[in-house]
């Protein structure tokens, strides 16, 4: 089985500033893909950014980015210009095949 | 398109009733997951199908926990009979074969058992 790590519960960031989450997960397998969720107040689960293994380079969205370091099995985003609607739950997730590991989720606040 | 539509959003039950969840996944998209989520133990796979047939329930608590997908379009969750412990939202989320194994999710239920 595979373990998802977020050990930050809380962050805050300055509106317009920028903010990173840290994710650490761990696995035996070679193929498999990383996500992060983004899970609001009305509770939709949102996808916000996706990670192949496989691919060195790193995914961007927009002001979403993150920093995908295979040895390290680490996989941290960053928030880019904040801004309010930000304000979510966070949860860093990985997958082989069929089956979702989720970290406990980051609760990140925007201050205005 | 559509996305995956869970119903009732919010169900107040009591102890000992029977409570079913229901989850239309996207057009199609040939696996469907239920998930619950609590504070104490964040998001848990309950059990997911692959066109129609139940792969892998393994994350079924118990025998009070039933689901099943009769079609394409429609799964249901039931819990019978319902304890306050199970209160939580619990989630429908269906995705394609092959490509990049992303998710979609419902808009979850908000379970309250009382």
């Amino acid at each position: 089985a595979q373990t998802v790590t977020q050990s930050q519960p809380e962050m805050s960031v300055q509106e317009a500033e920028t903010v990173t989450l840290s994710c650490t997960y761990d696995t035996s397998e070679s193929d498999y893909y990383l996500f992060w969720y983004k899970q609001p107040p009305s509770r939709q689960m949102i996808l916000v950014i996706r990670q192949e293994a496989y691919k060195q380079q790193n995914a961007t969205e927009n002001r979403f980015s993150v920093n995908f370091q295979k040895a390290a099995k680490s996989f941290s985003l960053k928030i880019s210009d904040s801004q309010l609607g930000d304000a979510a739950m966070y949860f860093c997730a990985s997958n082989t095949g069929n089956q979702f590991y989720f970290g406990t989720g980051t609760s990140l606040t925007v201050i205005p | 398109d559509a996305g995956v539509i869970q119903s009732p959003r919010h169900e107040v039950t009591e102890m000992g009733q029977e409570v079913t969840l229901r989850c239309k996944p996207i057009s199609g998209h040939d696996y469907l997951f239920w998930y619950r989520q609590t504070m104490m133990r964040g998001l848990e796979l309950l059990i997911y199908f692959n066109n129609n047939v139940p792969i892998d329930d393994s994350g079924m608590p118990e025998d009070r926990f039933s689901a099943k997908m009769p079609n394409a379009s429609f799964s249901t969750l039931k819990i019978q009979p319902s304890e306050p412990r199970d209160s939580a939202v619990y989630f429908c989320a269906s995705r394609r074969s092959g490509g990049n194994y992303e998710q979609y999710f419902g808009p979850g239920t908000r379970l309250t058992v009382t």
